[in-house]
């Protein structure tokens, strides 16, 4: 049973644009969000993350929107670069005390910006 | 920022060996690392977490006898592969969180570049 979905695969963009990735889950307990860029064969490099008790969080290019009720949370990069071609993983845990601060990780969505 | 290490970023080896790999975080101490694999295309699976001075918590379905994971100090910790064999090639990647005041927002995990493992 996945807890955190990514439902689209791959997301293709014009350099300059807007790109959105988005990400559902089905735990409630999760309370805090993170976004993580990826390069093939490097480890996961942060990129930005939001607290339950927030609905919005920003820096720089990149802003978190999170929606509690809907259980779902995206990624807004304004304008996309070549450079953020990567894939991007939606993570989440639940609260501190619990399950060990363990993440839980999406699929991944491959993102290509065009020239 | 935080950042992590980890070593070798790949290695070839035959299959019954042992394998060992280093996680360090170097510029913060690390009270909690998380060792994940990660198949071609496929999301990071969470294999343990290991806890400084204390034994590691595995995932369920992960040998922990085939998987020796050791946190002996706040910087270092490391995942030894038993008697490898070929099912056991993937990306290994581990990740470390610092103490809450520590570098980068609390309760963030910091990754580190992987390890290719390749058990021929």
């Amino acid at each position: 049973d996945q807890q955190v979905k990514q439902n689209s695969p791959s997301l293709s963009v014009q350099e300059g644009r807007i790109s959105i990735l988005n990400c559902d889950y089905t735990n409630s307990m999760f309370d805090y969000f993170l976004w993580y860029k990826k390069y093939p064969a490097e480890g996961p490099t942060f990129l930005i993350s939001i607290s339950s008790i927030k609905d919005k969080n920003e820096d720089g290019r990149f802003t978190v929107f999170l929606n509690k009720s809907a259980k779902h949370l995206s990624l807004h990069i304004v304008p996309s670069q070549p450079g953020d071609s990567a894939v991007y993983f939606c993570a989440a845990r639940p609260a501190i005390k619990a399950a060990g601060n363990k993440l839980t990780f999406g699929g991944g969505t491959r993102v290509l910006v065009k020239p | 920022g935080a950042v992590v290490s980890q070593h070798p970023s790949w290695v070839i080896c035959k299959s019954g060996t042992s394998v060992k790999i280093e996680c360090r975080s170097l510029d913060f101490q690390a009270t909690t690392m998380f060792w994940y694999r990660q198949f071609p295309k496929q999301s990071l699976m969470l294999m343990a977490t290991s806890n400084e001075g204390s034994k590691a918590t595995y995932e369920q379905g992960v040998e922990k006898d085939k998987f020796l994971i050791n946190h002996a100090s706040l910087t270092l910790s490391t995942l030894t592969v038993t008697s490898a064999h070929p099912e056991d090639s993937s990306f290994y990647i581990c990740s470390a969180r610092g103490a809450s005041g520590s570098a980068g927002p609390a309760d963030t995990q910091y990754f580190g570049p992987g390890t290719r493992l390749t058990v021929l």
